[in-house]
């Protein structure tokens, strides 16, 4: 599976959008993109994922670049709530051997 | 519903106990997977299972082993403890192999002395 490179960490503003890239220059055609959340020490909890297309849900946007070498995930409207270590995952089917890495921890501030 | 439930929720264990980690999911989901998480580190993956009766190792098997009998069980054996092994066990099933939401327990942590 392709390996995705995130910044550590970042802050935004409550109630501004949260723009978290990921890097993963070397997915293949047939990778997902995944973005999960690990809030404290919880279960890690999905967020959204995507092939090619941008996609939306009511938690978050993900914005793939054209040639999938990057992608964001966009919080429209930060909470304290989403304080949390974000990870980008790339992956797919059958005998894959995912790692969550290090991820980006997000701290939003009041 | 309950999702996916993992026990005990703490654990402590002397080196060269053995012990095993109960997973369980009431979603019929095919795919279930174990993965431990170090301080400060993201998820590895040791063990997964892509249906009742199939099992394939991870990124980090050693010093574990897993069976699926039934499609909701997969519980995770420690042979022989060690404190390497003290971390946080995540266990986690989606329908399929990750084209999908994956769902994840509320983990069991457990201290090896």
């Amino acid at each position: 599976d392709a390996k995705t490179t995130q910044p550590p960490s970042m802050d935004c503003a409550e109630g501004r959008a949260a723009n978290l890239p990921c890097n993963h220059s070397t997915i293949s055609g047939n990778e997902y993109v995944y973005w999960y959340r690990q809030i404290h020490s919880q279960g890690p909890q999905y967020i959204i994922h995507g092939l090619k297309n941008n996609e939306t849900n009511e938690m978050a946007s993900l914005i793939i670049t054209e040639d999938r070498k990057s992608s964001t995930l966009i919080l429209p409207h930060a909470t304290l709530r989403d304080t949390a270590v974000y990870y980008c995952i790339v992956g797919t089917g059958a005998n894959s051997k995912l790692t969550f890495g290090k991820g980006i921890t997000l701290s939003v501030r009041p | 519903n309950a999702g996916v439930t993992q026990t005990p929720k703490f654990q402590v264990l002397k080196t060269g106990q053995s012990m095993t980690l109960q997973c369980a999911q009431d979603m019929n989901h095919e795919y279930m997977s174990w993965y431990r998480q170090d301080p400060g580190m993201g998820l590895r993956l040791i063990h997964y299972s892509v249906g009742a009766g199939i099992t394939d190792q991870g990124e980090v098997p050693n010093g574990y082993n897993v069976s699926r009998s039934t499609t909701e069980d997969f519980p995770l054996r420690l042979l022989s403890a060690a404190p390497s092994q003290t971390s946080v066990y995540f266990c986690a099933s989606s329908p399929d192999l990750w084209n999908t939401e994956a769902f994840f327990g509320q983990g069991t942590r457990l201290t090896v002395v």
